[in-house]
């Protein structure tokens, strides 16, 4: 299957680390992007090639995959991290899948 | 900087075509290894990806909407344009325009700010 899935929603407390998961058969073969979205804007990148952030995103974005696994980590989440996630990868057919999204809930 | 914008109608008639232009500023459609995207969001769901046109003009669609979707590009005004045919309620949606960098990284850098495309009568 090329679709990618990840959780509906999960929260996490300020200060705390989350970990944000993604599950597809795609992710054993092709790389994995991670995008982070807000009410009423366009998607922003935060992780590309698995585990390299773009200029400007702060370093307590993480990535990493195992297996058919990708995980976005955020590591001592801010309230300005509260948004929807979505992953996103290649498949072999060079169609490209993303993921359903997950809503992040700081509390 | 990149900057991309999306234009066209705001609301369309079912059956007939839906036609959006991105009109990008700070860097060629025809340079670097690009791929100028379309992906859409329909109202309170996720993202949907539409198919891309390249920097040497290749064009690739997403097997779900192949039948009723192209992309195409006009170098001289550097834009690149969607046109999706027969149109139904379901093809409501925020359309965004975006820039992949490479093909290998599914690496959207760039994107535009999304235009609401409603299909109704």
């Amino acid at each position: 299957s090329s679709e990618l899935t990840q959780d509906p929603a999960v929260s996490v407390a300020l200060g705390q680390t989350v970990r944000i998961t993604c599950q597809g058969d795609s992710l054993r073969n092709y790389y994995v992007s991670w995008y982070q979205q807000k009410p009423g804007q366009a998607p922003l990148l935060v992780i590309y090639n698995e585990n390299s952030r773009p200029s400007g995103i702060p370093d307590r974005f993480s990535g990493s995959t195992s297996g058919n696994t990708a995980s976005l980590t955020i590591t001592g989440a801010q309230a300005e991290d509260e948004a929807d996630y979505y992953c996103c990868s290649r498949d072999s057919s060079g169609n490209h899948q993303f993921g359903g999204g997950t809503k992040l809930t700081v509390l | 900087q990149v900057q991309l914008q999306e234009s066209g109608p705001g609301l369309v008639k079912p059956s007939q075509t839906l036609s959006l232009t991105c009109t990008v500023s700070g860097v060629s459609v025809s340079s670097g290894d690009y791929y100028w995207t379309w992906v859409r969001q329909p109202p309170g769901k996720g993202l949907e990806y539409i198919g891309y046109i390249s920097y040497s003009g290749a064009t690739y669609y997403n097997p779900s909407l192949k039948i009723r979707v192209s992309i195409s590009v006009d170098s001289s005004k550097n834009q690149f344009s969607l046109k999706v045919n027969s149109v139904t309620v379901a093809d409501t949606a925020v359309y965004f325009c975006a820039r992949e960098v490479g093909y290998t990284f599914a690496k959207f850098d760039s994107w535009g700010q999304g235009t609401l495309v409603t299909v109704s009568s």
